[in-house]
């Protein structure tokens, strides 16, 4: 079936630090992937998207490269602020399915300054 | 242009009593999702509507929760009654609509109701 597995939180960082968030898939195809994120008392905002292999999706200074060998969408950041405190989710979109998200279970990020 | 709407932000309630929730999309979005995101893990969807008409509710659990979007717009989320294990954050999300070009289906997400059941 469709999943999305990704790394265990909480992460903790210094600010400045460099950030990489796991997330790894099992879909049926080529499926596009989104990271979300989820600042405090918000609701989840989509951070970035690729919709293809090998397409690197970027936003804020935040990357992440859609990789199939490995069924891979790691969320990379060179240089953390304290304002990235939030909870990160990357989603596999089914659009054979009405188009709903299959969600990660979610890494809670806390940059310390 | 203004977001997705819910309310209330938070609901406490005893187990077995009921409680409901709102949902008023971004104006013009035909697709609606209610999404159940208990503390971690992430958001599972409930019930997904197109306009009026239900796309997909299989992990609705319909001996307690049902949903409605009567006229296409606004939505209501209720438990009856409610259980212990359902206490949660319920997310609303919509879309331009569930098909066509990606830049169609990007979901917009409301703050959420942060539900606990005592």
């Amino acid at each position: 079936g469709n999943s999305v597995t990704q790394m265990e939180g909480p992460v903790t960082l210094s600010e400045e630090a460099f950030l990489t968030i796991n997330c790894t898939y099992t879909a049926t195809g080529y499926p596009s992937l989104f990271w979300y994120v989820q600042y405090p008392g918000e609701g989840l905002q989509l951070l970035l998207k690729a919709t293809k292999a090998d397409d690197k999706g970027s936003n804020k200074g935040f990357e992440a490269t859609y990789r199939k060998e490995t069924t891979s969408f790691h969320l990379e950041k060179g240089s953390v602020q304290v304002s990235d405190s939030a909870v990160y989710f990357c989603a596999l979109p089914l659009y054979n399915q009405g188009g709903k998200l299959i969600f990660g279970q979610g890494t809670e990020l806390s940059v310390k300054p | 242009e203004a977001g997705v709407a819910q309310s209330p932000r938070y609901k406490i309630i005893e187990k077995r009593q009921s409680v409901a929730f709102w949902c008023n999309p971004i104006s013009g979005h035909a697709t609606l999702y209610w999404y159940q995101q208990i503390l971690g893990q992430g958001p599972k969807l409930l019930i997904q509507f197109q306009n009026n008409g239900v796309v997909d509710d299989s992990q609705l659990p319909k001996d307690r929760f049902s949903a409605e979007r009567l006229k296409g717009v606004d939505s209501t989320l209720k438990i009856q009654p409610a259980k212990l294990e359902d206490s949660a954050v319920y997310l609303c999300a919509s879309s331009l609509t569930s098909g066509g070009a990606l830049s169609y289906n990007e979901q917009f997400f409301g703050p959420g109701t942060r539900l606990t059941v005592l």
